[in-house]
């Protein structure tokens, strides 16, 4: 099946850096990523979807300046949080889809985020 | 807006037994479903999905899913749980109008030996 890789896995960084975290589709050219967050017990949460070239469209109550989002090619996407605070830990997974509409999405591993 | 409901928080079963999870979805045109496994700190893995055709479909690890479209329903079977398929399952549909998934709220398995 189709890979998507998340780099890095855990992060901890001290409050008011920017953490980057890279998702790649490696055996296949995703058209679409997306970036959800999940919080312990709990399911998850659809931040932003992006098409490649394009910007992000960010689901309703997140900050697009805090998660911003880059879809430069058809193989990599990055969510950057900026100044990230204690409130900012949480699980991040993104998710690449295929070319065709309704193909299934493959998730990344998750990247666990820590801040101090 | 579509929606995706799992009844079940948390079940637990034992090891060698069967297994059913279950799956109800609000959707007004043709759903296409999607099982996923959650281990701890992981990312989902896909188990299962259904776009059209045969309405019982095979997945791996010896999971299967039967569409009921009269009941709205998308139930995940195994016919033996195995202690590995401890692990919290979630049930999506995708939305063509929206180009998304929208995932139920989970089933956490646990597996007794």
């Amino acid at each position: 099946g189709a890979v998507v890789s998340q780099h890095p896995s855990w992060v901890i960084c001290k409050s008011g850096t920017s953490v980057k975290i890279e998702c790649r589709s490696l055996d296949f050219q995703a058209t679409t990523m997306f970036w959800y967050r999940q919080f312990p017990k709990q399911s998850l949460m659809l931040m932003a979807t992006s098409n490649e070239g394009s910007k992000a469209t960010y689901e309703q109550g997140v900050e697009k300046d805090k998660f911003l989002i880059n879809h430069a090619s058809l193989t990599l996407s990055t969510l950057t949080v900026t100044s990230a605070h204690p409130e900012d830990s949480s699980f991040y997974i993104c998710s690449a889809r295929g070319l065709a509409g309704r193909d299934t999405q493959y998730f990344g591993p998750g990247t666990r985020l820590t801040v101090l | 807006a579509q929606s995706v409901t799992q009844p079940d928080i948390h079940i637990t079963v034992s090891e060698g037994a069967s297994l059913e999870l279950r799956c109800n979805y609000s959707y007004g045109a043709t759903p296409y479903l999607f099982w996923y496994v959650q281990s701890p700190g992981q990312g989902l893995q896909l188990l299962l999905k259904y776009f059209s055709g045969d309405t019982l479909v095979q997945g791996i690890k010896g999971f299967e899913a039967e569409f009921k479209r009269s009941q709205s329903s998308f139930n995940l079977r195994k016919p033996s749980v195995h202690w590995s398929d401890a692990a919290e399952y979630f049930c999506a549909v995708f939305s063509g109008s929206a180009r998304q998934l929208t995932f139920g709220s989970g089933t956490q398995l646990t597996v007794l030996p």
